[in-house]
């Protein structure tokens, strides 16, 4: 069965750190889709990334960057110089293409506080 | 604007009064889905629908219906709320089903509580 986890609940950094999110993943798929969400405190649900299991490039898209690797089944999500507005919880997620309709797995989350 | 929207956005009900949550999508989007999101538990499956008349239970189905008689609307129907349903309620749409890498757009949730 495919399983999400994000050992980290909470997390807090002070502005400007470097800080990043782990998601270790289980899946007996060789096709799946990794992803991670943003939940900011106004509660709604922000697509930040989508990966496919063929595609193991790292990604750097401004301050975010996410290292994924099949061998140890992780996708680590790092925020760079972080700031207030990254404060959120952050979810990581898998679907498999075996499940074609049904699981959009999420991880339960890691809260991250971005402190002034 | 592409948008997925949910009403009502906060409800407070007593157990046993028959409530619907409705969710439209304007993105002409084939798939659909309803999500509970409660605390440490991350977002989980209730119901999702492939396509028109074509749904099917999620991880979490007991105690919730849904329908869909058209495309963009997914409403949750719950028949007989009891407190156990209190929680977060999330709709969302894709174009293609997550097996097949589809992105998930959420609404912004619907805040349930049931006394």
């Amino acid at each position: 069965a495919q399983k999400v986890t994000q050992a980290q609940t909470e997390i807090s950094v002070v502005e400007k750190e470097d800080v990043t999110l782990d998601c270790v993943y289980e899946t007996r798929d060789t096709t799946y889709y990794l992803f991670w969400y943003k939940q900011p405190p106004s509660g709604e649900l922000v697509f930040l990334i989508r990966r496919n299991s063929f595609d193991e490039q790292n990604e750097i898209s401004g301050r975010y960057s996410w290292n994924f690797q099949k061998s140890t089944s992780s996708f680590n999500f790092t925020i760079t110089a972080s700031q207030v507005v990254d404060s959120a919880v952050y979810f990581c997620a898998l679907s498999e293409a075996s499940n074609y309709g049904q699981n959009f797995v999420f991880g339960p989350g890691t809260r991250l506080s971005v402190l002034p | 604007e592409a948008q997925v929207t949910q009403n009502p956005r906060y409800l407070i009900t007593v157990t046993g009064k028959k409530l619907t949550v409705t969710c439209s999508q304007n993105m002409n989007h084939e798939y659909m889905s309803w999500y509970r999101q409660d605390p440490g538990l991350g977002l989980r499956q209730i119901y999702y629908s492939m396509n028109v008349e074509v749904t099917d239970k999620g991880d979490v189905p007991e105690g919730y219906k849904v329908s869909r008689k058209e495309k963009r609307n997914f409403p949750l129907i719950l028949e007989s709320p009891s407190p156990n349903q209190t929680s977060l309620y999330f709709c969302a749409s894709s174009l293609l089903p997550p097996g097949a890498g589809g992105k998930l757009f959420f609404g912004e949730g619907s805040r349930l509580t049931v006394l």
